[in-house]
């Protein structure tokens, strides 16, 4: 199956300062990708969505400024958290859609970024 | 509004002993369903979709059913290593098949 990969698995930072998290497609293309966040005990939460060449689109309550997501090609999205808090330490997941053909509905997810800011 | 529950929130269950897991969703027009295993710091592991209602789909000891209003995730015989959450979710939008709203999961435990 497709493969995504992230980077790092897992990160702590000051608050105030900034992280960069990367979701790689391994094996396959993805114009689009996929920005989940999961609180402890708690399901995954649609953040954004990744478009290659053009800017992302974020749900409803996520700040745009303060995630930064940039689709610098089509086996890269990155997600920057600016002047994280305590409040934004979580796991950060992405998601990419399967191979055409394999069943392009199928969302492949990557292993997650366990960012912990103190 | 959309929504999408699962019922029990967490499940033991002994080595051998089947179980159900239900996923109950009010979503008009939907286009699909998929279940997923997440294992404790670890991202999702995708298992089935199911498009229309009367859908059934298995995988070794996992099978899954869709009717009009809900999914069942039937684990048959389960082992240890189906310890794990599962998390159904369906699409969130009509343009987007990536965007999915997930229900809070299912944690089942299997023990020896």
């Amino acid at each position: 199956g497709a493969v995504v990969s992230q980077h790092p698995s897992w990160v702590i930072c000051k608050s105030g300062t900034s992280v960069k998290i990367e979701c790689r497609s391994l094996d396959f293309q993805a114009t689009t990708m996929f920005w989940y966040r999961q609180f402890p005990k708690q399901s995954l939460m649609l953040m954004a969505t990744s478009n290659e060449g053009s800017k992302a689109t974020y749900e409803q309550g996520v700040e745009k400024d303060k995630f930064l997501i940039n689709h610098a090609s089509l086996t890269l999205s990155t997600l920057t958290v600016t002047s994280a808090h305590p409040e934004d330490s979580s796991f950060y997941i992405c998601s990419a859609p399967g191979l055409a053909g394999a069943g392009i509905d199928e969302q492949y997810f990557g292993p997650g970024t366990r960012l912990t800011v103190t | 509004e959309d929504q999408v529950t699962q019922s029990p929130e967490a499940l033991r269950l002994q080595e051998g002993e089947s179980s159900s897991l239900n996923c109950s969703y009010t979503v008009s027009g939907l286009r699909g369903l998929f279940w997923y295993r997440q294992d404790p710091g670890k991202g999702p592991e995708f298992l089935f979709t199911l498009y229309s209602a009367g859908e059934e789909k298995e995988k070794e000891r996992l099978k899954a059913t869709l009717t009009k209003k809900e999914s069942f995730l039937h684990i048959t015989a389960p082992k240890p290593e189906d310890s794990a959450t599962y998390l159904c979710a369906v699409p969130s939008t009509t343009d987007s098949w990536g965007k999915l709203q997930f229900g809070a999961g299912t944690q089942v435990v299997v023990t020896p």
